[in-house]
């Protein structure tokens, strides 16, 4: 069974700091890892997908890296603004179709 | 662009009620998911489809029962509510999942339950 882990569970920033938020997961045979944003009882929005084969994508001032074989995905956010307050889900696809999530890390970033 | 629409968006039910959560994917996908969110909890796969037909079960009670008609929309119908079905539930949607390429899920807004 995969096992997704986020840490921290929860990050206070000031404004213009950059973000890192880590996701970890256990079985490496994986089709592909999400990242998404949920605002307080609101969807999920998708941020970046990076599929099995590649080590990272760019959306403007997001950046996700992943391992593979070490079972990690970073996603960086650069410059960070209040805006960005939210909780991150890391989510990882195989290929049973479902996404297994990781309990999320609730970032607030202070003005 | 279009999204996954997802109704109600709320909905109150009482214990040993049924409800139906209605799912409409973006236009084109064919795949379906239903993910339910409990509070403070990262959502939980529930069930799939593809072109129709299941593709995936998980940890979704026998009280539940969905299924995706021939214009790819879904439903998840689920009987005997009991207090503890009270979550947001998720419908996603996906274009294929041909040879096992998995491709990014689009997620809807979700339908608030309460179960009281």
């Amino acid at each position: 069974k995969q096992e997704v882990t986020q840490i921290p569970a929860a990050l206070s920033v000031p404004e213009g700091e950059n973000l890192v938020l880590n996701c970890s997961f256990t079985d490496s045979a994986i089709y592909n890892l999400q990242w998404f944003r949920q605002d307080p009882g609101k969807g999920l929005t998708s941020l970046l997908l990076i599929q099995s084969s590649q080590r990272e994508q760019t959306s403007g001032r997001l950046n996700a890296s992943l391992d593979k074989s070490s079972g990690r995905s970073t996603l960086y956010i650069a410059a960070s603004q209040p805006g960005d307050s939210a909780t991150y889900l890391c989510a990882v696809g195989k290929n049973d179709y479902k996404l297994s999530f990781g309990a999320g890390t609730t970032v607030t970033v202070r003005a | 662009a279009a999204g996954v629409i997802q109704s109600p968006r709320h909905l109150i039910k009482e214990k040993r009620e049924t409800a139906t959560l209605k799912c409409y994917p973006i236009p084109r996908h064919d795949t379906v998911y239903w993910y339910q969110q409990g509070p403070g909890q990262d959502p939980q796969f529930l069930i799939s489809f593809y072109e129709k037909m299941q593709s995936d079960k998980g940890s979704i009670p026998d009280r539940f029962s969905a299924q995706q008609f021939s214009d790819y929309h879904s439903e998840l119908n689920m009987s005997s509510l009991e207090l503890g079905d009270s979550a947001l539930y998720f419908c996603a949607s996906s274009w294929g999942t041909s040879g096992g390429l998995s491709y990014e899920q689009y997620f809807g807004p979700g339908t608030r339950l309460t179960v009281t």
